[in-house]
Formats: structure tokens, C-alpha cells, sequence
């Protein structure tokens, strides 16, 4: 069955450091891939998207994932990270080239800033 | 331009009874989805429409829980005598046409559903 992993489920990095968060799929093919956040009270925002082509993907907001198809894996990442990014992070998945497929996604990875 | 808008924003009921989540999807968004997001479960895709066909309700936990999409445009999940593990999070997404390749779900704010 297709499933995401999101290994670390809380994260706390000081403001100005860099951020790593993890995502591994379990597919038949290569998915599209998605990292989307979620601030308290709000829904979920779209950072960025991976379809095909360049496996580094820019998103809003300074972030960047990198597409790893030997380690089925999709990492988050942010060279500095600020206050306002304190948020819940999931890693979602859909079959490439399937039509009206919901996304699935990992259980989420919560950041916390400190200062 | 507006995005995804769902009301209520809260929603606090009795064990046993029925409620209505309504969602109103971005206009020109011909699909729109369902997510439940639970402590423990993560979030989990409950209902899908596209358009004028069949909705795709694999994801529905049981019978108490139904959908309709009313003009192609507005929608409304119900769930039908109310358990406590109901509570959550209910999210709703639209996105455009599915013809144009796989187009992205944009999010609404969510109805936080408490039964008591």
C-alpha cells in the first residue's frame, strides 16, 4: 500500500539555523510530491511541488526539497530559519498520471523555534 | 481572489446527533475533496467530486458519513448520529479540472467537529 513516513514528529531549531525535515514514500512509481504547512487555526498551505524534471524544487517562503528516487525520499529544507515558520509540516503523495487521485499524506512533523 | 471558505469554523455537538460541514470551493474549481484530519490518524481522504461524474466516497469511515456537491460548486458533508471519535478536524480542497494533468489542491481552513 502507498504510505508516507514522516520520522520525526517534533522538531525544535534555534531561529537562524538550518532546517531538515524528512519525507519517505512507499510507491509503485515515482508520485508526484508535495510539502504542504499548516499554521495553528489555518489550513494547509502549499509550499512547493515535485512533478518531474530538476529533483531540486524552489517553494515559498525560502524552502527548497530535493527528490531522491534511490532513497524514496523527499527532504524539506530551509538554510535559516525564522519565527514565523513554527508550524505543522506534512509530505503528501499522489500517483503520477492517475486523474481524480486524493493525496496522501505523512502524519506531519511539527516545528518549533526557539529563540 | 477568495479561497476555499468552510463554515462552521467550530462546531460542538451531543453524541447522536447530525451535522452539516458546508464548503465553498474556489470558483472555477470543478474538484473538490474531503479530508478528515484526527489526532493519531493524521489526515485521511474521506470524498472526492469531479465535475458532473460519480463521486469517488472510498475513503468514507462508514454509511454515517455522506456528501453531496449541489450545482457543482458548493458541498456539504454530513454525518449522521454523531460519535465521539468523529471529533476532528474536517478540511476541504478544490482544485481545477482533473483533464489538465494533476492540478493542485488548495485548502480551506478547516471545521473543528467536537462531539460531546
Amino acid at each position: 500500500a502507498q504510505s508516507v513516513t514522516q520520522p520525526d514528529i517534533h522538531i525544535t531549531v534555534s531561529e537562524g539555523a538550518s532546517l531538515e525535515l524528512r519525507c519517505n514514500y512507499s510507491y509503485g512509481a515515482t508520485p508526484y510530491l508535495f510539502w504542504y504547512v499548516q499554521s495553528p487555526g489555518q489550513g494547509l498551505q502549499l509550499l512547493l511541488k515535485y512533478f518531474s524534471g530538476d529533483t531540486l524544487v524552489q517553494g515559498i517562503k525560502g524552502f527548497e526539497a530535493e527528490f531522491k528516487r534511490s532513497q524514496s525520499s523527499f527532504n524539506l529544507r530551509k538554510p535559516s530559519v525564522h519565527w514565523s515558520d513554527a508550524a505543522e509540516y506534512f509530505c503528501a503523495v499522489a500517483p503520477a498520471n492517475q486523474a481524480g487521485t486524493a493525496l496522501i499524506f505523512g502524519k506531519g512533523t511539527t516545528l518549533s523555534v526557539s529563540s | 481572489g477568495a479561497g476555499v471558505s468552510q463554515s462552521p469554523s467550530n462546531k460542538v455537538t451531543e453524541k447522536g446527533k447530525d451535522v452539516e460541514l458546508r464548503c465553498d470551493p474556489i470558483s472555477g474549481h470543478t474538484a473538490l475533496y474531503w479530508y478528515r484530519q484526527s489526532l493519531g490518524q493524521g489526515l485521511e481522504f474521506l470524498i472526492y467530486f469531479q465535475g458532473n461524474s460519480a463521486p469517488d466516497k472510498s475513503g468514507l469511515p462508514s454509511d454515517r458519513f455522506s456528501a453531496e456537491r449541489t450545482g457543482g460548486s458548493v458541498s456539504t458533508l454530513t454525518i449522521q448520529r454523531t460519535q465521539q471519535e468523529d471529533s476532528a478536524v474536517y478540511l476541504c480542497a478544490s482544485s481545477l479540472a482533473w483533464d489538465r494533468g494533476f492540478e493542485t489542491q488548495y485548502f480551506g481552513p478547516g471545521t473543528r467537529l467536537l462531539v460531546l
